[in-house]
């Protein structure tokens, strides 16, 4: 079936390390996003890429980092930089012709 | 700074009423308008795309979307149990590519 991957679901880390999150999509979709949510809170954009080898900020940014090496591929990691990681993360992509997003199931990081 | 805003709720009806959820956005070049539902502790799932002015149905839903008013609203008929959740408006901003999500809208069908 067509559809978003994320993994892994739930993630625990301890302070000082970067961690990786994994987003793959089989939509043939161009563009890809990561998105946070805090509880109670909207969704706020990390990053985005719109073309493979490129990518952008979001609203977000700082104390993350992604690559977009593969048209399905948009991994996250989560530096040590990051003051506050401890949140849902969400992955998306979309077809440009509806601009409609697709959502992953989310992965949880959970700082201890 | 472009914005969806929308009442945080929680909105609580009983089961079998009609669900009224409403949304502002601030950028008036914003072509495209989205809902989402999104269980406790899942993804958002889109259940509505609206792009011109007026009314979409699409089984118990129905988008309204009035461009002058800068308003669009979701409607769900003869609400279940099963619809409480909260709910994402998002609109394209005027520019294609990302999303711009209110903070959602809790809703509670009560039994």
């Amino acid at each position: 079936d067509g559809g978003i991957t994320q993994s892994p679901k739930y993630l625990f880390r301890k302070e000082g390390q970067n961690v990786t999150l994994s987003c793959e999509q089989n939509l043939n979709h161009d563009a890809m996003y990561w998105y946070r949510q805090d509880p109670g809170q909207g969704l706020r954009l990390i990053y985005y890429s719109q073309i493979v080898n490129d990518f952008q900020k979001g609203d977000i940014a700082e104390g993350y980092s992604v690559s977009r090496e593969k048209k399905e591929s948009f991994p996250l990691t989560v530096t040590s930089a990051q003051k506050n990681p401890t949140a849902f993360y969400l992955c998306a992509s979309t077809t440009r012709r509806t601009g409609e997003l697709f959502f992953g199931e989310g992965s949880r990081l959970t700082v201890l | 700074q472009k914005e969806v805003e929308q009442n945080s709720g929680p909105l609580s009806v009983p089961e079998g009423a009609i669900a009224s959820l409403n949304c502002t956005y601030s950028d008036r070049g914003s072509q495209s308008f989205f809902w989402y539902r999104q269980y406790s502790g899942k993804s958002p799932e889109l259940i509505m795309s609206i792009y011109s002015n007026g009314d979409k149905e699409d089984g118990r839903f129905t988008a309204q979307l009035n461009k002058a008013s800068q308003y669009v609203s979701l409607l769900i008929r003869d609400s279940q149990p099963s619809d409480s959740a909260t709910y994402l408006c998002a609109s394209d901003g005027g520019s294609q590519g990302n999303l711009i999500f209110g903070k959602g809208t809790k809703l509670s069908v009560k039994p």
